[in-house]
């Protein structure tokens, strides 16, 4: 069936280090695929996304790029800072409409 | 435009008592979902709305969770009769639907709910 895979956390970097979550999935057919974040005590809110295979998403430094050779569709950030410490999860969403999240990856950087 | 918006934002209930969480989407977003998120995992989908109809409840355990969106508008979920294990929170969420403009679905703050 249909299924996300991240990296397994817990994720510790040094303030602008480079940061690289992997994920892949599982999919029929032609998914959209999506990253979001977490942060403490908060509801999850989007990222980034991309709906076709090539397609690169971006948003607040962060990248991901579409990849269907490899059904990957790992997030990028080239100089991490404090505030981006969070909870991390990778979503497709199916044609028909269902959403799957895989099982996230936690980030904390440090000073 | 408005986001989604849930309540109550935090409930502490008594195992075996009944708790309802309630749901308004985005404005003229034709899907609704329904996940669990139990502390340091993903969210699982518990049940998807599309209008008023049920798509998808296979992860409900129906002995005890419930959920209705009559109007096909806002939704409520209720658990009777609590378990320690549902400690969790209760996150819906919304779409427009199929096609790519609809693609992105949208979280609301969350329902914390702690069973003792």
């Amino acid at each position: 069936g249909d299924s996300v895979t991240q990296m397994e956390g817990p994720v510790t970097l040094s303030e602008e280090a480079f940061l690289t979550i992997n994920c892949t999935y599982t999919a029929t057919g032609y998914p959209s695929l999506f990253w979001y974040v977490q942060y403490p005590g908060e509801g999850l809110q989007l990222l980034l996304k991309a709906t076709k295979a090539d397609d690169k998403g971006s948003n607040k430094g962060f990248e991901a790029t579409y990849r269907k050779e490899t059904t990957s569709f790992h997030l990028e950030k080239g100089s991490v800072q404090v505030s981006d410490s969070a909870v991390y999860f990778c979503a497709l969403k199916t044609s028909y409409d269902k959403v799957i999240f895989g099982p996230g990856t936690s980030l904390s950087v440090i000073p | 435009e408005a986001g989604v918006a849930q309540s109550p934002r935090y409930k502490i209930i008594e195992k075996r008592q009944s708790v309802a969480f309630w749901c308004n989407p985005i404005s003229g977003h034709a899907t609704l979902y329904w996940y669990q998120q139990i502390l340091g995992q993903g969210p699982k989908l518990l049940i998807q709305f599309q209008n008023n109809g049920v798509v998808d409840d296979s992860q409900l355990p129906k002995d005890r969770f419930s959920a209705e969106r009559l109007k096909g508008v806002d939704s409520t979920l209720k658990i009777q009769p609590a378990k320690l294990e549902d400690s969790a929170v209760y996150l819906c969420a919304s779409s427009r639907g199929r096609g790519s403009s609809g693609n992105t679905i949208y979280f609301g703050e969350g329902s914390w709910l702690t069973v003792v």
